[in-house]
This record gives structure tokens, C-alpha cells and sequence, in this order.
């Protein structure tokens, strides 16, 4: 299975913007790039999904490399509420393989 | 509301006493499936299905057993709990298996504790 390294933490301030880096150099090219996040004693929300192109939804924007080696999930202005583990994950496009392996994921932390 | 329920969200159980953890969803999703999530270890799926009557292994299979005898429901079963279970167990549905767009839906989460 294609890996994603991501950094284990990262703090941000409330109402500025964050990038949060995910690696991926062995993606292959049928590969999406899945964002997922999980807010402290819930489950896991989806927030975002691409494949070559960036992504923009109410929750966020993905920006994806050209080469595709590397993407980052952008929140435009963090709020306590974003605080969460983010995982980016890849999934690939038939049966089984669709299934989501999560990694350790970012921690997010947002101080007011 | 679309959703995911599991129930009990919470339970304290003892080793070799049968439990079933059961999980539905209203959006008449083919697939679903089962995850533990355990400290340093992150979210392991158990087993999953695509569709009704059929079931496959995830990655830690052992000691755990489903069935889908309905579209909407997916119930876990631990037929003789021990405490290397103990975990937080989600369920989750998507649309569709095999579709790499599609979302995954996850429940409120089950804390298990076997003592």
C-alpha cells in the first residue's frame, strides 16, 4: 500500500491559516487523496478528497503538487473547533484497495 | 438525519462473556465496516463488507466475528472477549466498496473494557 508521512504535531492560532503537509512520494496514478479528521472522542469526519487538481469545499482546500509526491490540506482561518488529528490517506480506485488505512495522523492544536 | 448509531456507546464486560456491539446506518450504504482504535496504534480496521451476505477480514481480524444479514445493520461479535480487546471500536459506511471517491460515514464510537 502507498505510505503518507505526515508530522506528528503542529500548533496553530485561532483565526490564521494552517497548512498541514502530507508526503506521498509512491502514490501511484490511480491514487485519491483522502482527508480525514477525528475531533477529540468522536469519530472520524471526512473533510476532503482529490486526485490531481485542487480542491476547494466549506471545510477546507487541498492543494495537490504537480508531480503529485506531496499535497497540503489548507484551513483558511483555524478555529478551536478545528482542533483534531488530521490523517491523510490514500486511496486507490478498485474492490479492496478503497479501503481507509490510517496512519498516525497531525495533531492540531489551536490556541485562542 | 443520515447517520451511524452503535450501541452501547460504552460497556464493561468480563473475560469469555459473549457481547454484540451493533451498528446501523440510514443512508442504505452497501458498504460497511469496523475499526479499533487503540494509543500509539491509531485506527485498525476488523472486518468490512460490501454488501449484504458478504463479509471480508481487515487486519486484525482475530477474535472478532460480523455478519450482514441486513443492508442497513452490522453487528461485531466478540464470542469470548479478552483484554487485549479492550478498545474504542467505530463503524463506519460509505455508498459504495470500491469506489475511491466516496465518503466514509463513522459512528459516535463503542469504549469497551474487558476485565
Amino acid at each position: 500500500d502507498a505510505k503518507t508521512t505526515q508530522p506528528n504535531s503542529m500548533e496553530s492560532n485561532e483565526e490564521e491559516p494552517v497548512h498541514l503537509p502530507c508526503n506521498h512520494s509512491t502514490i501511484s496514478g490511480t491514487d485519491y487523496i483522502h482527508w480525514y479528521r477525528q475531533l477529540p472522542s468522536q469519530g472520524p469526519e471526512y473533510v476532503i478528497h482529490g486526485l490531481t487538481s485542487n480542491v476547494n469545499n466549506r471545510m477546507a482546500s487541498l492543494a495537490i503538487a504537480e508531480d503529485r509526491k506531496s499535497s497540503t490540506l489548507i484551513l483558511h482561518r483555524a478555529t478551536l473547533r478545528d482542533a483534531a488529528v488530521y490523517y491523510c490517506i490514500l486511496r486507490r480506485g478498485w474492490g479492496s484497495q478503497g479501503n481507509l488505512i490510517f496512519g498516525k495522523g497531525t495533531k492540531l492544536s489551536v490556541k485562542p | 438525519e443520515a447517520q451511524v448509531t452503535q450501541n452501547p456507546r460504552y460497556l464493561i464486560t468480563v473475560t469469555g462473556k459473549k457481547l454484540t456491539v451493533t451498528c446501523s446506518q440510514n443512508m442504505n450504504h452497501e458498504y460497511m465496516s469496523w475499526y479499533r482504535q487503540d494509543p500509539g496504534l491509531g485506527l485498525r480496521q476488523i472486518y468490512y463488507s460490501m454488501n449484504v451476505e458478504v463479509t471480508d477480514k481487515g487486519d486484525v481480524p482475530e477474535g472478532y466475528k460480523v455478519s450482514r444479514k441486513e443492508k442497513r445493520n452490522f453487528p461485531l461479535i466478540l464470542e469470548s472477549p479478552s483484554p487485549n480487546q479492550t478498545s474504542l471500536y467505530f463503524c463506519a459506511s460509505s455508498l459504495r466498496q470500491g469506489v475511491s471517491t466516496d465518503t466514509q460515514y463513522f459512528g459516535p464510537g463503542t469504549r469497551l473494557t474487558v476485565l
